[in-house]
């Protein structure tokens, strides 16, 4: 079954680097997301990266995926305040609409 | 072009009543999907209509139950409603060919009391 894990907190200074992290129990997903939730606000699909890649930028995000263990990270480089919010990591199987979420890691950046 | 949009935005309701909240896909989505989030549990997905139909269900009991009009519009009702129904109800368009990428509305607050 899907089982997606990720750490809680993270801190970072304005301009710094962040690198969130999430684990997940089924090789058989197909697409991997990282969706930013804003207080009061609803999900917001950062990007996504297919099983059979290791690796996409997207301008100052980059996800690396490491299938043989099954880990997924984000790195957001130059941190700003307005990138202060709660990353979920999400998966979903061939074939499948439905999205398995991590409990999510809030990142607080420090001006 | 509009986002998914939700409503309503916020909602109090009392143990035993039933609630019925609406998600209007991004025009020409046809696929909706609805999601439950508490602190305790995340993120937790209900199910999927695409073309009028229930095409996937999560683990929730029967009084959860949706449904999605000609124009995609979707609706979801919670029946007897209990203090544990508490949380924000998201609704998520896509254009419903599987496994495109999934855009969210803002979401309705529901307070069970």
């Amino acid at each position: 079954g899907e089982d997606v894990e990720q750490s809680l907190f993270l801190s970072v200074r304005e301009g710094d680097s962040s690198v969130i992290n999430c684990t997940y129990t089924d090789s058989s997903s197909t697409y991997l997301y990282w969706y930013k939730q804003e207080p009061g606000a609803g999900l917001q699909l950062l990007t996504y990266i297919f099983s059979n890649m290791d690796m996409k930028q997207d301008q100052r995000l980059t996800v690396l995926l490491n299938k043989k263990d099954k880990h997924l990270s984000l790195r957001i480089a130059d941190t700003q305040t307005g990138d202060s919010a709660i990353y979920f990591c999400a998966e979903s199987m061939e074939g499948n609409n439905r999205l398995a979420f991590g409990k999510g890691n809030q990142v607080v950046v420090i001006p | 072009k509009a986002g998914v949009t939700q409503t309503p935005r916020y909602l109090i309701k009392t143990r035993g009543q039933q609630v019925t909240l609406s998600c209007s896909p991004i025009s020409g989505h046809r696929s909706v999907s609805w999601y439950q989030q508490t602190p305790g549990q995340g993120l937790q997905f209900l199910f999927e209509y695409f073309s009028e139909t229930q095409r996937n269900k999560g683990n929730f009991p029967g009084r959860f139950s949706g449904r999605q009009f000609s124009n995609s519009r979707s609706e979801m009702n919670v029946s007897t409603l209990e203090l544990g129904d508490s949380a924000l109800y998201l609704c998520a368009s896509s254009l419903g060919g599987l496994n495109t990428e999934a855009f969210f509305g803002q979401g309705t607050r529901l307070t069970v009391v």
